[in-house]
């Protein structure tokens, strides 16, 4: 399973566009790469999935260069409520091996 | 309905005592999770189930005891707890197969603590 690594924490203010990114470095040709948001005392919530290149939709795009070490979640014009730890995770598409690890995640805190 | 419920939302028990962590969900899903999570700590993985069987059991201790009765449930059987042992227990469900199992629905959690 590859190894990911994500800043501990970031500040920022509301209204700006955040990028989080997450490196992969070992990810393997059949990995794909997932984010979860997680707030205090909440389960998990998925965001956004992807393999290559760009993903959008209603909530975040993620941008997955192409040697795909590493990839980028952006949320646009965040909120308050989008103070939370963000999750890279990176798991086979093939084998659909259910062993999900999280990583140490990213602690956004959104400032007024 | 995208929802997995857990219950109780809190526990409190003491470290003789027999206790049950139970999760549902109605999204048809035919995988499910168990999860510990410590404050300020990542999620771990505790066991999977994989059309009502064990798939995956992370060598977590056997005063930890999962149940799938079917489908739509998933039980965790406490007993003879530490302290330690003290945290966020949380279920969670997706479908299988691909990178559908990475598309996990969560529940709230349940917080317990052991005196």
């Amino acid at each position: 399973l590859a190894k990911t690594t994500q800043p501990i924490s970031m500040d920022s203010y509301e209204g700006q566009e955040v990028n989080i990114t997450c490196s992969h470095n070992n990810i393997a040709t059949n990995d794909y790469i997932t984010w979860y948001q997680q707030f205090p005392s909440q389960g998990p919530r998925f965001i956004i999935q992807g393999y290559k290149t760009k993903v959008t939709n209603e909530v975040a795009s993620l941008f997955i260069p192409a040697d795909r070490k590493s990839s980028t979640l952006s949320l646009p014009r965040v909120s308050l409520s989008d103070t939370a730890v963000y999750y890279c995770l990176v798991g086979d598409m093939n084998t659909g091996g259910f062993k999900t690890i999280f990583g140490a995640g990213t602690r956004l805190f959104v400032k007024a | 309905d995208t929802e997995v419920t857990q219950t109780p939302k809190h526990l409190v028990m003491g470290m003789t005592n027999k206790k049950s962590l139970k999760c549902e969900q109605h999204m048809g899903h035919r995988a499910m999770y168990w999860y510990k999570q410590k404050a300020k700590k990542p999620p771990e993985l505790m066991f999977v189930y994989s059309y009502e069987k064990l798939s995956i059991n992370e060598s977590v201790p056997s005063r930890f005891s999962p149940e799938c009765p079917n489908s739509s449930l998933l039980n965790l059987h406490l007993h003879a707890l530490q302290p330690e042992d003290s945290a966020l227990y949380l279920c969670a469900s997706s479908g299988v197969g691909g990178i559908r199992v990475y598309e996990q629905y969560f529940g709230p959690g349940t917080r317990l603590t052991v005196t």
